[in-house]
C-alpha cells in the first residue's frame, strides 16, 4: 500500500504562473523526495529534503517539511510547458532503500 | 555516464506465461530495486538486491521474483501471469552505499498480459 496521499490530483495552470502540490505520509520518515515522470516513462528525481531539514530550494523548485503534520509541499515557480507531467513524493525510513511513493500529481502547464 | 536500462521496452503476453525482464543499472551502484507501476495501485515496491543479495521485498505474491548478478544486473521474473500483471515495471538504481536513497530510474517496461 501507498505511503500517503497527493494533492491535487491533477493541476492545470497558466504558464508562468506558479504550481503547488502537497505530499502526506502516515510514518516517520528519514528522508522525503519529488520524483517526476512524463508520459508513463521513468522517474526522475527532482530534491531530496531530510527529517531535519525544513526547507530546500533548487532552481525554480521549493521544498517544504512539516514532519509534525507529516507533510511535504513542492513548489514549481515561474511554470513552463515542459514542467506538463506527474509528480510523485517519495519517503524512505532510513536503512532502508524501499522507498514508498505517494499516488503522484498531475500538472498540466497550459501554454 | 550511462543511465540506467531496462529491456524490452515493449512486451505482450498471454495469461499463464512467463516474462523475464532485465535490467542495467548506473556502472558502480550495487542496488537496484524494482516497481510496479498500474493506475489502479500507482507505483508498489517489488524488491531491491544489493550485491546479489534480495534486502527487501515488497507485498507481492510469490509469481514474482527477482535476482542480481555479480555485475549488478538484475532481473525480474514473473511467472503464470495474470490480467492483472499487466503494467509499466521500472527498475531504480541507487548508490554504493547506505543512506544514499535517490533512485536513478530506468524507462520502464510495458507488460501487456491478453
Amino acid at each position: 500500500s501507498q505511503q500517503g496521499e497527493e494533492d491535487p490530483q491533477a493541476l492545470s495552470i497558466q504558464e508562468g504562473e506558479n504550481a503547488t502540490m502537497n505530499c502526506s505520509y502516515k510514518t516517520s520518515i528519514n528522508n522525503l523526495q519529488w520524483y517526476r515522470q512524463n508520459s508513463g516513462r521513468g522517474l526522475v528525481h527532482l530534491i531530496l529534503i531530510r527529517s531535519n531539514e525544513r526547507e530546500k530550494h533548487s532552481g525554480r523548485l521549493r521544498v517544504t517539511l512539516d514532519t509534525s503534520k507529516k507533510s511535504s509541499s513542492l513548489l514549481i515557480t515561474a511554470s513552463r510547458a515542459a514542467d506538463t507531467a506527474s509528480y510523485f513524493c517519495a519517503t524512505d525510513y532510513g536503512g532502508n532503500e524501499k522507498l514508498t511513493f505517494g499516488t503522484g500529481t498531475r500538472l498540466t502547464i497550459i501554454p | 555516464k550511462a543511465g540506467v536500462t531496462q529491456t524490452p521496452r515493449y512486451l505482450i503476453k498471454t495469461r499463464g506465461q512467463q516474462v523475464t525482464l532485465s535490467c542495467s543499472p548506473i556502472s558502480g551502484h550495487r542496488s537496484v530495486s524494482w516497481y510496479q507501476q498500474t493506475p489502479g495501485q500507482g507505483l508498489q515496491f517489488l524488491f531491491e538486491y544489493f550485491s546479489e543479495t534480495q534486502r527487501n521485498k515488497g507485498n507481492f505474491p510469490g509469481r514474482f521474483s527477482g535476482r542480481q548478478f555479480s555485475n549488478s544486473r538484475s532481473e525480474m521474473n514473473v511467472s503464470t501471469l495474470e490480467l492483472g500483471d499487466s503494467a509499466l515495471y521500472l527498475c531504480a538504481s541507487m548508490g554504493m552505499d547506505r543512506g544514499h536513497t535517490e533512485a536513478f530510474f530506468g524507462q520502464g517496461t510495458r507488460l501487456t498480459v491478453v
